[in-house]
């Protein structure tokens, strides 16, 4: 069965203070990793989609990577708005337009 | 570009009453996908529809049903409501046709059964 665990579960950050957020996964060939950033009754955003091994993209203060076991997403110099939850998820290779596999997320905030 | 759009917003129902919510993809997206989302379980996929036909399904009773117009708007109706129904319910629409496409999630129905 697929999997996605994302840690840590929650994490504190003072403003400035950049960290990394780890997404493992579990699947058995990866059609692509995706991460979203969802706020407080809201769905979520759309931010980056991986797609091999060793991809990065970056925009603003996020940066994502991929390995073959885990996704990275780097915040540097955070600032208290990117306060949010940031969600993980793969898509497996079946055919169509299969479904999302989702962690549980990482509740990220930071502190002025 | 317009986003998704889900309505309503807000629901209240009581147990054993039925609920359908409406889903209005992004222009030119024809697959749309629904998905729950609760505190303890996180996201979880329910259906996707493409072409006014069910592409796949996930682990879900039959309670939760949906369906797909002509013009990609797709609604979902959940029967016989349940206290845990209570949920964010989400659909997300995306290009079918390209590997990987990503999905575009709408704002979601919060739904509250009692």
């Amino acid at each position: 069965e697929d999997q996605v665990t994302q840690s840590p579960e929650a994490l504190r950050l003072q403003e400035g203070e950049s960290s990394s957020l780890n997404c493992s996964y579990t699947v058995s060939g990866l059609r692509g990793l995706f991460w979203y950033r969802q706020d407080p009754g809201k769905g979520p955003e759309f931010l980056f989609t991986l797609y091999s091994a060793g991809e990065e993209k970056e925009k603003e203060r996020l940066k994502a990577t991929l390995t073959k076991k885990e996704s990275f997403l780097h915040i540097t110099a955070p600032k208290p708005e990117d306060s949010a939850t940031y969600l993980c998820a793969v898509q497996a290779p079946y055919s169509g337009n299969t479904p999302l596999v989702f962690g549980k997320g990482t509740r990220l905030s930071v502190i002025a | 570009k317009a986003g998704v759009t889900q309505t309503p917003r807000y629901l209240i129902k009581t147990r054993g009453q039925q609920v359908t919510l409406s889903c209005s993809p992004i222009s030119g997206h024809r697959s749309v996908s629904w998905y729950q989302q609760t505190p303890g379980q996180g996201l979880q996929f329910l259906f996707e529809y493409f072409s006014e036909t069910q592409r796949n399904k996930g682990n879900f009773p039959g309670r939760f049903s949906g369906r797909q117009f002509s013009n990609s708007r797709s609604e979902m109706n959940v029967s016989t409501l349940e206290l845990g129904d209570s949920a964010l319910y989400l659909c997300a629409s995306s290009l079918p046709e390209l590997v990987g496409e990503t999905q575009y999630f709408g704002p979601g129905t919060r739904l509250l059964v009692l």
